[in-house]
């Protein structure tokens, strides 16, 4: 497809459970965000890679989050011993460069994240 | 350290009346700015956005914004309202150097009466 992808579109979980949320960048861009957005807030920064590596990480909220770009497309946010406040929308974006430039940031449709 | 103002979580105007976003920013240095719209259960659009240059920046779908310095506000607009702006708006500030990740307001809910 031409635009951001995330797998699954909802995920259902219980407390102290461990989940893996996918995105597919748009082809091609070598910036990757993260971002979470609770009910009635706007997206949050989470984490942004510049190709495989992980250029900033301090929106990262603790050490139970986690995210991975092996091979600087497919990422993978991993979130260990799920909490209730966990839950929310977890929206990623891609752009074509990100290197200080104001690329638009494409946005996929987001995972809803709820943890019972 | 940066962050964004949307004055008017909820906002409701009459179909063909004048749309008025309000987005104020706060940057030790000067920014990019953005508008985007979320409809429901949808990715986040681009509207548009501004860089550098004029600061009356038109976006898709008849929308229009204009970058104050001094007032630090980046307001958007829309002559006449349609009923398919109803959605949720999202005022973004990206420092440029600091990764680029968007610094985001709450959103305002837009409702266009008929």
């Amino acid at each position: 497809g031409a635009g951001v992808s995330q797998t699954p579109s909802n995920k259902v979980t219980e407390k102290g459970k461990y989940v893996e949320l996918r995105c597919d960048p748009i082809s091609g861009h070598t910036a990757l965000y993260w971002y979470r957005q609770s009910l009635g807030q706007g997206p949050e920064f989470l984490i942004y890679f510049q190709g495989t590596g992980a250029a900033d990480d301090s929106g990262l909220p603790n050490d139970r989050f986690f995210a991975v770009r092996p091979e600087g497309s497919v990422s993978t946010l991993k979130i260990q011993r799920t909490e209730r406040g966990d839950s929310a929308v977890y929206l990623c974006a891609s752009s074509s460069m990100g290197l200080g430039l104001s690329d638009e940031q494409f946005f996929g449709p987001g995972t809803r994240l709820t943890v019972l | 350290a940066q962050s964004v103002t949307q004055l008017g979580s909820h906002v409701s105007v009459s179909e063909g009346a004048l749309v008025l976003l309000r987005c104020n920013y706060s940057s030790s240095v000067p920014p990019y700015l953005f508008w985007y719209v979320q409809y429901p259960n949808q990715g986040l659009q681009l509207l548009l956005k501004y860089t550098t240059g004029a600061t009356l920046v038109k976006g898709i779908n008849g929308f229009e914004a204009e970058f104050k310095k001094s007032e630090t506000s980046f307001h958007l607009t829309k002559p006449s309202a349609h009923m398919s702006d109803a959605a949720e708006y999202f005022c973004a500030v990206m420092i440029a150097n600091t990764g680029n990740q968007f610094y985001f307001g709450t959103g305002t809910s837009l409702t266009v009466i008929p």
